[in-house]
């Protein structure tokens, strides 16, 4: 079974500059979250899908950050205009609907650089 | 203050030593608690997962809840080098998907 896929891996960008990053969960997931991993912190979650709407984007900086998931599947982060405070490891994560294990699966991440 | 606490470390233990780890917790509501891994420059994985308070055990790895103290454990047995990574504690309500996690704490096995 195919894992979480992220790309790009990694990015380097100047602050006020933008930059999207891409997800595809695994198979048959019909949630999918974004996480955000600043350098020796715990992921934060940033926005939660249920097929193609949103469950939770409370912690999601909406001057700048937006996502969408479109036909249930693949989705897009993007952050635009960048701050330095951005730099972190982007982690995109699916889990079926059975949630009582707490159980996701977490992609490589996209780990991002803002000059 | 942070929902989750965990010490940061880093915890470094020879080869074969007991490895022991926890985090504490404000938030009465959660219900279940996990421990992920995460390997350097890869995304977290599920170790283990409880349910309330109670003990859980899984090959060389034991989870403790202590609700009442909002304690929580994971030990490891007989580490080994490829228990070098980063440990976090996890927690979600009854109700919802949403985890929140700890810092992470850092273990280095020596062989």
């Amino acid at each position: 079974e195919a894992g979480v896929a992220q790309s790009p891996r990694y990015k380097i960008i100047e602050k006020r500059q933008s930059v999207a990053f891409w997800c595809n969960p695994i198979s048959g997931h019909a949630t999918l979250y974004w996480y955000q991993q600043i350098l020796g912190q715990g992921p934060k979650l940033l926005i939660q899908f249920q097929n193609n709407g949103v469950v939770d984007d409370s912690q999601l900086p909406k001057d700048r950050f937006s996502a969408e998931r479109l036909k249930g599947v693949d989705s897009t982060l993007k952050i635009q205009p960048a701050k330095l405070e951005d730099s972190a490891v982007y982690l995109c994560a699916s889990s079926s609907r059975d949630q009582n294990t707490g159980e996701l699966f977490f992609g490589e991440g996209s780990r991002l650089t803002v000059l | 203050q942070k929902e989750v606490e965990q010490d940061p470390g880093p915890l470094s233990v020879p080869e074969g030593a007991i490895v022991s780890l926890n985090c504490t917790y404000s938030n009465s509501a959660f219900q279940y608690f996990m421990w992920y891994r995460q390997y350097s420059r890869k995304g977290p994985e599920l170790l283990m997962y409880t349910y309330s308070s109670g003990n859980k055990e899984d090959g060389r790895f034991t989870a403790q809840v202590d609700k009442s103290s909002k304690y929580i454990s994971l030990f490891i047995r007989d580490s080994q080098p490829s228990d070098s990574a980063t440990y976090l504690c996890a927690m979600k309500k009854a109700a919802g998907n949403k985890l929140t996690f700890g810092g992470g704490t850092r273990v280095l096995v020596k062989p």
